[in-house]
């Protein structure tokens, strides 16, 4: 059975460092990959995704993940935080493009000035 | 073109009683999927629904049932309300024709029960 497991619960970091969160996952045949954000009171917005092809994937305000099959994971990275990333991040798998969405338990990502 | 809208965004109910929310997806989407977002728990997936029928259920009580008209917009319903109940319930629609069925996702319904 699918499951990921996102390594860290909480994640503060200061305005304009680096930060990675951590995401690994099992399953079974290929699947694809995603992260979603959720700021507070909204809904998730896909941040970027893995489905085939190159393993290091840019998403949108500056995000990137690589996707490692040996190690399953599918760590998220950014080089330079601001403190409108403050939010709460999900890792999620799917078997195949049909298949159902499994999330994990994410990580609030908390930047400080 | 609109989002993905949810009605109503908050909600408070007593146990026992009985809810439903709804959910009306992007124009042209007619996947929706429902899942229940709560601290302990996180993201679980309650069901998908595609032109009417129900596709996939995950692990839940029989209490969560949903529909989908024929206009997809969907509605989930909570039947005898239990305290472990209360959460977010969060809607997603996608259109399934895309090579990776990218979910679109409402801003949820919050649920308290008492």
């Amino acid at each position: 059975a699918q499951s990921v497991t996102q390594l860290d619960s909480q994640v503060p970091v200061f305005e304009e460092a680096p930060v990675e969160l951590r995401c690994n996952y099992s399953s079974s045949v290929s699947v694809y990959l995603f992260w979603y954000v959720q700021y507070p009171n909204q809904g998730l917005q896909l941040l970027l995704k893995y489905l085939s092809g190159s393993t290091l994937v840019k998403g949108i305000n500056g995000f990137e993940a690589e996707f490692n099959k040996s190690q399953t994971s599918f760590h998220l990275r950014k080089p330079s935080v601001h403190i409108s990333d403050t939010a709460e991040y999900f890792c999620a798998v799917r078997e195949g493009s049909q298949g159902n969405l499994i999330f994990g338990k994410g990580t609030k990502l908390s930047v400080k000035p | 073109k609109a989002g993905v809208t949810q009605t109503p965004r908050y909600l408070i109910k007593t146990r026992g009683q009985q809810v439903t929310l709804s959910c009306s997806p992007i124009s042209g989407h007619r996947s929706v999927s429902w899942y229940q977002q709560t601290p302990g728990q996180g993201l679980q997936f309650l069901f998908e629904y595609f032109s009417e029928t129900q596709r996939n259920k995950g692990n839940f009580p029989g209490r969560f049932s949903g529909r989908q008209f024929s206009n997809s917009r969907s509605e989930m319903n909570v039947s005898t309300l239990e305290l472990g109940d209360s959460a977010l319930y969060l809607c997603a629609s996608s259109n399934i024709r895309s090579s990776y069925n990218e979910q679109f996702f409402g801003p949820g319904t919050r649920l308290t029960v008492l």
